[in-house]
């Protein structure tokens, strides 16, 4: 079952937040956040795993509700550089032995 | 290390052809993905291998499709006969169990059945 996520696409002004939403039907182990820009390939983002932590690497963060099955990116502050498309993956066995079902994908474009 | 390598970057075929696709895992890594990227269904996860035996190919669309690992650094995803409906973007990915579940991505193939 593919996760959701919404917006479809976000158009921001330089150091403007945002907020990538993703939702799944099914009970989930974990949750993967990845980034796509244009002609190249999806960069690693974070793991979230089921327990409602929070992670972050710099204005990037992300949280994990397993009750709800849903999983939030924020972007703080945006810049330039994030810019891209931005997929959620998510897991229902944990231990790597799960493919990760991708959502549609979240437009970000961040001007100047 | 040099990454998940996948040949050709792009394949121009015309309908009814055969196609193989190439992917070249980072060594040392036990999980091979194939995933297919097109506007309409986004990423979509075709096949994996798990130390070069297929886990789970529910996502192979057709009988058109077979993926293949030989070893653990070579995998192939053949289509034959090619339609028109198979243009898109195929990519291999790669994980490594014991090192988290982070998926590394390849170039990626752009397809394109005339």
């Amino acid at each position: 079952q593919q996760p959701v996520q919404s917006p479809q696409a976000v158009i921001l002004r330089e150091g403007e937040d945002a907020v990538i939403n993703c939702s799944s039907s099914k009970a989930l182990y974990s949750v993967h956040w990845y980034r796509q820009k244009h002609g190249e390939a999806p960069v690693f983002l974070m793991i979230l795993l089921k327990g409602g932590e929070q992670k972050g690497h710099e204005k990037i963060s992300a949280s994990f509700n397993e009750k709800k099955q849903q999983s939030s990116l924020y972007l703080t502050a945006s810049q330039l550089s994030y810019s891209g498309t931005y997929f959620c993956g998510t897991a229902r066995a944990g231990g790597g032995a799960d493919g990760l079902t991708f959502g549609k994908g979240t437009h970000l474009i961040i001007q100047p | 290390d040099a990454g998940v390598i996948q040949s050709p970057r792009h394949e121009v075929t015309e309908m009814g052809q055969e196609v193989t696709l190439r992917c070249k895992p980072i060594s040392g890594h036990d999980y091979l993905f194939w995933y297919r990227q097109t506007m309409m269904r986004g990423l979509e996860l075709l096949i994996y291998f798990n130390n070069n035996v297929p886990i789970d190919d529910s996502g192979m669309p057709e009988d058109r499709f077979s993926a293949k690992m030989p070893n653990a650094s070579f995998s192939t995803l053949k289509i034959q006969p090619s339609e028109p409906r198979d243009s898109a973007v195929y990519f291999c990915a790669s994980r490594y169990r014991q090192g988290g579940e982070k998926l590394f991505f390849g170039s990626g193939t752009q397809l394109s059945v005339l």
